[in-house]
């Protein structure tokens, strides 16, 4: 089946560096993916979707500046947090659709931890 | 609009008993529905969907849900939990006519005591 790939899995980061989260479509191209924030034992919070070729459309309340992503091909999405926080700790998940009524394939997701 | 509803945070069930994880939505058009699962640490896993056909979907691992137009519900079951189906589940819909976004309900814990 359809694989989608996250890394890292984990990260630890001091406050006010940068962490980039690469979200990869191992054997399909994806033309959209969503970028997801979870917080323990809650839903997920649709952070903006991305797509290939032109601007994330973010979700009302999501600092664009703050969470920079790049959809640069068919089979790559970033998510750069900037200028990290601890309240930017947090687990971040993505997902895509192999065609446009699929079930979506999510990443593994990655725990991002701000000291 | 579009949304979906888990009336319930947690379910507990014994193991071998059955499984009721509800779910109710309401979309503008005909509605696609999934459930996915969420062990801890870890992203979403699809089990089911329903876009259209039989109103009994079969899924992975014995899961099976129903769709009820009348009452707006898709609820998962299962006839027989196990210690292993333990985890965060998460239904969701998107409208067809819609947008193509899906939207979470806010995901219900099942806890199978042995």
């Amino acid at each position: 089946g359809a694989v989608v790939s996250q890394h890292p899995s984990r990260v630890i980061c001091k406050s006010g560096t940068s962490v980039k989260i690469e979200c990869r479509s191992l054997d399909f191209q994806a033309t959209t993916m969503f970028w997801y924030r979870q917080f323990p034992k809650q839903s997920l919070m649709l952070m903006a979707t991305s797509n290939e070729g032109s601007k994330a459309t973010y979700e009302q309340g999501v600092e664009k500046d703050k969470f920079l992503i790049n959809h640069a091909s068919l089979t790559l999405s970033t998510l750069t947090v900037t200028s990290a926080h601890p309240e930017d700790s947090s687990f971040y998940i993505c997902s895509a659709p192999r065609a446009f009524n699929e079930k979506l394939f999510f990443g593994s997701g990655t725990q991002l931890s701000v000291l | 609009a579009q949304s979906v509803a888990q009336p319930e945070d947690q379910v507990n069930v014994a193991e071998g008993n059955p499984l009721t994880v509800k779910c109710t939505y309401s979309v503008s058009g005909n509605p696609y529905l999934f459930w996915y699962v969420q062990y801890p640490n870890r992203g979403l896993q699809f089990l089911l969907k329903y876009i259209t056909g039989d109103n009994l979907v079969k899924g992975s691992y014995g899961f099976e849900a129903e769709f009820n137009k009348s009452q707006t519900s898709f609820h998962l079951k299962k006839p027989s939990a196990l210690v292993s189906d333990s985890a965060l589940y998460f239904c969701a819909v998107r409208d067809a006519g819609g947008s193509y976004i899906p939207t979470f309900g806010r995901g219900t814990s099942l806890i199978v005591h042995p």
